[in-house]
C-alpha cells in the first residue's frame, strides 16, 4: 500500500491559465474523490467515481472544472480559464466500496494551487 | 442541508487530555471519523466509529458518540506537542457517497 499519490504538490499559474492535476489511488480501490480545502475550511466535496464512471458532480464544481478517471484508475482534475477564486489546495482521496463494507478515505498530500 | 460543526480552537498543556468536540446534523449518519491535519499535507484518518456504537477506544484515543444528541467527541489522553495538528471531525452522508468534514478544531499543545 503506496497511499494516495498527488502531482503537483505545487501549482502557480497566472489568471486565465488551464491547469490539470494527476491523482493516483490506492491500487484496490474503486472509490475516487476530490476535495477542495481553502485556508481555515475543511474539505468540501466537488465530485467522485466508482471504477471509471463519474457518479456525483458538488455544485461547486462549475463548468470550467473537469473530471476523469479513464480506466478506472489514476484520475485527473482540470481547470480551465483559472480565476483567483480557484486558490485553494485540491484533494484526492479513494476509498473501497464492496461486499465486505465501506472503507474511510485515504487521503493524498493534496496539490495547492496558487492562481495569480 | 448537511453539516457538522467544530469548535475552532483548543489550547492544552502536555500530559493533559485534550476533548475536541462535534455536532452534526444528518442523523441517518451511519459512519463517523476524527482526521488529522498537519501542515502542508493531506488527511490521516486517526479513528473512526459506526453508528450503532457508543463509544470507540484505540490506544491513546477514545471516541464517543451520542446519537440522540447527535454529539461526537474525541478525547486524546496524555496529550503530547506532536500532536498539534488540525482535527476534523466527519460523517458520511445518507447516500453514502460523501463524506463532510467540518472546519476543524486547532489543537496547541503547551510544552
Amino acid at each position: 500500500d503506496t497511499g494516495v499519490s498527488q502531482n503537483p504538490r505545487h501549482k502557480i499559474t497566472k489568471r486565465g491559465q488551464n491547469v490539470t492535476f494527476r491523482c493516483d489511488p490506492i491500487s484496490e480501490h474503486n472509490r475516487l474523490y476530490w476535495y477542495r480545502q481553502t485556508l481555515g475550511q475543511g474539505p468540501e466535496f466537488l465530485t467522485y467515481f466508482q471504477n471509471e464512471a463519474q457518479l456525483e458532480k458538488s455544485r461547486l464544481l462549475s463548468d470550467r472544472f473537469s473530471a476523469e478517471r479513464p480506466k478506472g484508475s489514476f484520475s485527473t482534475l482540470e481547470i480551465q480559464r483559472t480565476e483567483q477564486g480557484d486558490s485553494a489546495m485540491y484533494l484526492c482521496a479513494s476509498s473501497l466500496e464492496g461486499g465486505q463494507g465501506r472503507s474511510p478515505l485515504h487521503f493524498g498530500n493534496g496539490t495547492r494551487l496558487t492562481v495569480t | 442541508g448537511e453539516d457538522v460543526e467544530q469548535s475552532l480552537f483548543l489550547s492544552v498543556r502536555e500530559g493533559d487530555s485534550s476533548v475536541i468536540n462535534c455536532t452534526y446534523t444528518d442523523s441517518s449518519s451511519t459512519y463517523l471519523y476524527w482526521y488529522k491535519q498537519e501542515p502542508g499535507a493531506g488527511l490521516q484518518l486517526l479513528t473512526y466509529i459506526f453508528s450503532n456504537m457508543d463509544m470507540k477506544q484505540d490506544q491513546r484515543l477514545t471516541v464517543l458518540l451520542n446519537k440522540k444528541d447527535k454529539h461526537l467527541s474525541l478525547r486524546i489522553a496524555d496529550t503530547q506537542t506532536g500532536d498539534s495538528a488540525i482535527y476534523f471531525c466527519a460523517v458520511l452522508n445518507t447516500g453514502g457517497f460523501k463524506t463532510i468534514f467540518g472546519a476543524g478544531t486547532r489543537l496547541f499543545v503547551k510544552a
